[in-house]
C-alpha cells in the first residue's frame, strides 16, 4: 500500500490558521478512525499531537485540532506561533495486514 | 517519568549486523505493544516492526522481512532489534515508541543512527 499523502509544504504568519491534509483511501483513512499526527523539530523525536482522528493528548495545546472527511484527514493549527515552525506526519492504521501507513510528511514555515 | 533509550547504532559495512536496544523505565512495560520505526535521513516515518506485550505477535515490515528480528525482554524492561545482511537503504535513525492506540505511539525514544556504508 502507498504513504498517506500530505503537502510538501505549508506556510503561516504568526497568529493565523493553517491546515494540513492527509489524503489516504477508503482502505486506510476513509475506513478506521484512527489518524494520529506528530510534530517533529529538527534532530527530535517524533511528538504525538492528535490521536484518534480528533483526541489531543494530555499537554498537547488546543491550537492543534484534528477532523477528517472521507478519505482526507486533517490537522488545524490555530492562533499560529513560531515554535510550531517543524515537520509534521499523519499516520493511519490500515488494516491487520498493512497495520500502519505514514504520510510523506509536510514542512511548516511560519513567516 | 516514560523514557525510552536507544542505543546499539553505527556505522557498519553493507551485509553486517547490528543489535540495537531500546531501555524502557517509569511505566508497566510488560503491559504495552511496542514498534520500531525509523527515519531514512531527510525522509519521513516508516514502521519497522512490532511486537505485543508477552512478545509472541510479531510483524514486520515487507522492507525487513527476513533480516530483521525483533524482540523484548521484559525482565529488563527492554526492546530488542536486530538487524542483519544490511544494506545502503537501512540507513536510518532508528527509534523505538510505545504503542498507544490504533495507529498511535505516545513515547519516543531519540532514537540511534545506523548508518550502512564501505
Amino acid at each position: 500500500q502507498s504513504a498517506l499523502t500530505q503537502p510538501a509544504s505549508v506556510s503561516g504568519s504568526p497568529g493565523q490558521s493553517i491546515t494540513i491534509s492527509c489524503t489516504g483511501t477508503s482502505s486506510d483513512v476513509g475506513t478506521y478512525n484512527t489518524v494520529s499526527w506528530y510534530q517533529q523539530h529538527p534532530g527530535k523525536a517524533p511528538k504525538l499531537m492528535i490521536y484518534e482522528g480528533s483526541k489531543r493528548p494530555s499537554g498537547v495545546s488546543n491550537r492543534f485540532s484534528g477532523s477528517k472527511s472521507g478519505n482526507t484527514a486533517s490537522l488545524t493549527i490555530s492562533g499560529l506561533q513560531a515554535e510550531d515552525e517543524a515537520d509534521y506526519y499523519c499516520c493511519s492504521y490500515a488494516g491487520s495486514s498493512t497495520l500502519e501507513l505514514f504520510g510523506g510528511g509536510t514542512k511548516l514555515t511560519v513567516l | 517519568e516514560v523514557q525510552l533509550v536507544e542505543s546499539g547504532g553505527g556505522l557498519v559495512q553493507p551485509g553486517g549486523s547490528l543489535r540495537l536496544s531500546c531501555a524502557a523505565s517509569g511505566f508497566t512495560f510488560s503491559s504495552y505493544w511496542m514498534y520500531w520505526v525509523r527515519q531514512a535521513p531527510g525522509k519521513g516515518l516508516v514502521w519497522v516492526s512490532r511486537i505485543n506485550s508477552d512478545g509472541y505477535s510479531i510483524s514486520y515490515a515487507d522492507s525487513v522481512k527476513g533480516r530483521f528480528t525483533i524482540s523484548r525482554d521484559n525482565a529488563k524492561n527492554t526492546l530488542y532489534l536486530q538487524i542483519n545482511s544490511l544494506r545502503a537503504e537501512d540507513t536510518a535513525v532508528y527509534y523505538c515508541a510505545r504503542h498507544y492506540s490504533s495507529g498511535s505511539w505516545d513515547y519516543w525514544g531519540q532514537g540511534t543512527l545506523v548508518t550502512v556504508s564501505s
